[in-house]
């Protein structure tokens, strides 16, 4: 129990779909985060958010919408995604912004 | 930008052996400095990190790390492997700003 959760753990969708992809924290914390884990390949920072306030947006292609209602919680809105944003997406919070890094499970992601 | 350099994608050591895990940086100024790890169906969770002082760090299960800024690494130790470190370990700096991390490495620990 890492005190960092992430819903569903598997998703499954079609390009046209809309999904969205949960992460609650229950540390407390103030950032928050979303990272794509894919194969052979380095974790890739999305967005960032500190006191529910974004504060990177690493490039990430429309399709991906990300919301911070409040400090304990994280979204990202999945919309027409493309078969090459299939990966391990993963949430993760820090009493600081960037201070350590407390990572979910992650939500493995299908984009047929 | 900075950026993170492992050197093995996969690393096989049988028990016992001693390890060593190789991570480079590219960044001038000041860094923190991180060492990750992920077992097997379970989430990412930091095994050391360096932020400033005696730069050879302990963290946890035996592990060391030591930073060495002349040649930009953050090497990752442990004089005895089980098995039970079969995982996949992370290296990660931050410099200026973001956490960026390496591409990983595989340890496969034999029995």
């Amino acid at each position: 129990e890492t005190g960092v959760t992430q819903t569903p753990r598997h998703l499954v969708m079609g390009m046209t779909n809309k999904k969205s992809l949960k992460c609650e924290q229950h540390l407390g914390h103030n950032a928050m985060y979303w990272y794509k884990q894919s194969a052979k390949k380095p974790l890739e920072l999305m967005f960032v958010y500190n006191f529910k306030e974004q504060t990177e947006n690493n490039s990430v292609p429309s399709r991906f919408s990300p919301e911070c209602p409040n400090s304990s919680h994280l979204f990202l809105h999945l919309h027409t995604l493309q078969p090459e944003d299939s990966a391990l997406y993963l949430c993760a919070s820090s009493q600081v912004l960037w201070g350590e890094l407390f990572f979910g499970e992650g939500s493995r992601l299908t984009v047929l | 930008a900075q950026s993170v350099s492992q050197h093995n994608h996969h690393v096989i050591l049988s028990e016992a052996a001693s390890l060593e895990l190789g991570c480079n940086y590219s960044y001038g100024g000041t860094v923190n400095l991180f060492w990750y790890v992920q077992y097997p169906g379970q989430h990412l969770q930091l095994l050391l990190k360096y932020f400033s002082g005696d730069p050879l760090v302990k963290g946890i299960k035996g592990f060391e790390a030591e930073f060495i800024k002349s040649k930009f690494s953050f090497n990752l130790r442990k004089p005895s492997v089980q098995w039970s470190d079969t995982a996949e370990y992370f290296c990660a700096v931050r410099g200026y700003s973001t956490l960026t991390f390496g591409k990983g490495t595989m340890l496969l620990v034999s029995p």
